[in-house]
């Protein structure tokens, strides 16, 4: 069974604070690892997709990478408009039309 | 375009009600999904198609039917709502497999 256990639960950061944010997964299979972003009371934004050990994404102050059993997703200077749920999730080769995501990690980010 | 919307925003039902939540895209997108989203265990997958006519199971789709009639609409159906249905609701959809979906607002749905 495809598992993903994200940490901290909650972080909170002064603005400019860099941190980093973990994803853990057990996969039969790693077809792609997902990250979100989730604001209060509106649904989740696609961020980035990694496939292989190794691989990195960057979109403005946000890096993820990716080694064989986790992911980080790195935030570096945050500011207070980076504040937000980010959710982690996992497409395995037996469940190849399926993601099982996360629980999430609350990042708030203040001023 | 508008996307992924769904209807209605908040819902409180009864317990052994029955409902359908809509949810529709405008992007011709042939994979759809629904998700519950309850505090602390982040989203889980109830049902999903990979196109029009085709529906498949995801991790809790007990209580729940669908149809996928149209590539549009993707009618979620709560044949007699418990309490353990109590949840935030999410539609999504994507060009062909369950990446970098684009997620619906929500429904917000309150059993008592």
């Amino acid at each position: 069974e495809d598992q993903v256990t994200q940490s901290p639960e909650a972080l909170r950061l002064q603005e400019g604070e860099s941190s980093s944010l973990n994803c853990s997964y057990t996969v039969s299979g790693l077809r792609g690892l997902f990250w979100y972003r989730q604001d209060p009371g509106k649904g989740p934004e696609f961020l980035f997709t990694l496939y292989s050990a190794g691989e990195e994404k960057e979109k403005e102050r946000l890096k993820a990478t990716l080694t064989k059993k986790e992911s980080f997703l790195h935030i570096t200077a945050p500011k207070p408009e980076d504040s937000a749920t980010y959710l982690c999730a996992v497409q395995g080769e037996w469940g190849a039309q399926k993601l099982v995501f996360g629980q999430g990690t609350r990042l708030t980010i203040n001023p | 375009n508008a996307g992924v919307t769904q209807t209605p925003k908040f819902q409180v039902l009864k317990t052994g009600q029955s409902m359908t939540l809509q949810c529709a895209q405008d992007m011709n997108h042939e994979y759809m999904s629904w998700y519950r989203q309850d505090p602390g265990m982040g989203l889980r997958l109830i049902h999903y198609s990979v196109g029009a006519g085709i529906t498949d199971q995801g991790e809790v789709p007990n209580g729940y039917n669908v149809s996928r009639s149209t590539t549009e609409d993707f009618p979620l159906r709560l044949l007699s709502a418990a309490p353990s249905q109590t949840s935030v609701y999410f539609c999504a959809s994507s060009p062909q497999g369950p990446e970098e979906q684009y997620f619906g607002p929500g429904t917000r749905l309150t059993v008592t």
